[in-house]
């Protein structure tokens, strides 16, 4: 596949233990911020989202939290796997625009 | 449903060219999305648009071109090809509302290199 994740920052983890990625965003007009997964070779995976007027959501292993005084989300994969291994994305929702910009990403790792 | 399909999913062009990336989506989703990747980079927005006959830019918008005649599909046109181009082309599509109201759903990319 592509070499997407090469410029990226990387975080190891091994396997069992919970992943932390980080993303810090700038509009604070935005109104729903989404993680996104990529792996190798592929689009974008939805993984999940959260509205701006919450502080914190949970799905299947995953949970999202919001920080807004410091315009801070992060994402925490519980478990991790190796299926886990990817490119993760945070993305917001630019407000009334309703154009959806992407982050920074980070590569995830997971050590045997 | 076939979801989001691009085509062609290679292509190589020469400076000066011009091509059209093709898009369609079967879901009947009201938003449509092209981003493009630099290798190992994040992806950047080029254009969007919220429904038939309403397009606008994103964040890289220059040398591009979009038109949204249907609900299904969203070409994306390069009228003269510049190496600065060369990259990984992603479609998407959202529909408004919903269980996740943000969940977009990708192609699986056209990867285009200018020479």
């Amino acid at each position: 596949g592509e070499s997407v994740g090469l410029h990226l920052p990387t975080l190891s983890v091994q396997e069992g233990d919970n992943s932390i990625i980080n993303c810090a965003y700038s509009n604070s007009a935005s109104d729903y911020f989404i993680w996104y997964k990529q792996e190798s070779g592929k689009g974008p995976q939805f993984i999940i989202d959260i509205r701006s007027n919450m502080d914190k959501r949970q799905g299947q292993r995953v949970t999202v939290l919001l920080n807004k005084t410091v315009k801070h989300l992060s994402l925490q994969i519980a478990a991790t796997q190796p299926g886990d291994s990817a490119v993760y994305f945070c993305a917001e929702n630019m407000g009334r625009d309703d154009k959806i910009i992407f982050g920074k990403g980070t590569r995830l790792h997971i050590l045997p | 449903n076939a979801g989001v399909t691009q085509t062609p999913k290679f292509r190589i062009l020469k400076i000066g060219q011009s091509m059209t990336l093709q898009c369609t989506q079967d879901m009947n989703h009201n938003y449509m999305y092209w981003y493009r990747q630099d290798p190992g980079m994040g992806l950047k927005l080029i254009y969007y648009s919220v429904g038939a006959g309403i397009t606008d830019k994103g964040e890289v918008p220059n040398g591009y071109n979009v038109s949204r005649s249907t609900t299904e599909d969203f070409p994306l046109r390069l009228e003269l090809a510049a190496p600065s181009q060369t990259s990984v082309y992603f479609c998407a599509s959202r529909i408004r509302g919903g269980k996740s109201s943000y969940e977009q759903y990708f192609g699986p990319g056209t990867r285009l290199t200018v020479t």
